[in-house]
């Protein structure tokens, strides 16, 4: 089925611990985005993509890097984890401006 | 500084009412908006949209309503199911400059829908 896939789907790291989450979309989309979705704060902007080859900041980068090296994957990056970036990741694709997101079923990080 | 609010966390319905949910937004640069539905362990999927250029938009017993001047928007599901319990997210994008099709989503409302 076509659609947005997120691996892994949960994972618990050590403070300090790096690990990179993947995104992997198969609808020739050009935009991607990872969201950080917290009790109380709704989904947050992390970073985004316009295409292959660009990344861009959102709301709340810090702590996180990103990488588009090929179109259909985005992949977020945790250098060095902290507790305070347990959450639920979700990544999204979208065609362009004013359509809606497809979303991946998310990761759930716990960071202790 | 929050741009898109839903100030109701929850809200309760009995199966075969309507139910309301609420969504107000600052930026008067946002033009089109976006409701999502999630349930548990899942990723939001897309419900229904709406363009600033329209007051409503409808699809099936879904319903947008939208009051540019009030800043504030509204889903209306008619009549209620339980399989619309779940979370509900607001969201809201502009179309022009260097947005990037980026949402700003608010903090979502859980729906229970009692049978």
């Amino acid at each position: 089925n076509a659609g947005v896939t997120q691996t892994p789907k949960f994972r618990v790291l050590k403070t300090g611990q790096s690990m990179t989450l993947l995104c992997a979309q198969d609808m020739n989309h050009e935009y991607m985005y990872w969201y950080r979705q917290d009790p109380g704060m709704g989904l947050r902007l992390i970073h985004y993509s316009v295409g292959e080859g660009t990344t861009a900041k959102g709301e709340v980068p810090d702590g996180y890097n990103v990488s588009r090296l090929k179109k259909q994957n985005f992949l977020l990056g945790l250098e060095s984890a902290a507790p305070s970036q347990t959450s639920v990741y979700f990544c999204a694709s979208s065609y362009g401006q004013s359509h809606g997101y497809t979303f991946g079923s998310g990761t759930r990080l716990t960071v202790v | 500084d929050q741009q898109v609010k839903q100030n109701s966390p929850s809200l309760s319905v009995q199966e075969g009412r309507i139910s309301i949910l609420n969504c107000d937004y600052t930026n008067s640069m946002f033009d089109y908006f976006l409701w999502y539905k999630k349930y548990p362990a899942e990723g939001p999927t897309f419900l229904i949209s709406i363009s600033s250029i329209k007051d409503k938009n409808e699809d099936g017993r879904f319903t947008v309503f939208l009051n540019k001047s009030a800043k504030h928007l509204s889903l209306h599901i008619v009549p209620s199911q339980p399989g619309d319990s779940a979370v509900y997210f607001c969201a809201a994008g502009s179309a022009g400059g260097t947005s990037y099709g980026k949402l700003t989503f608010g903090q979502g409302t859980i729906l229970t829908v009692h049978p």
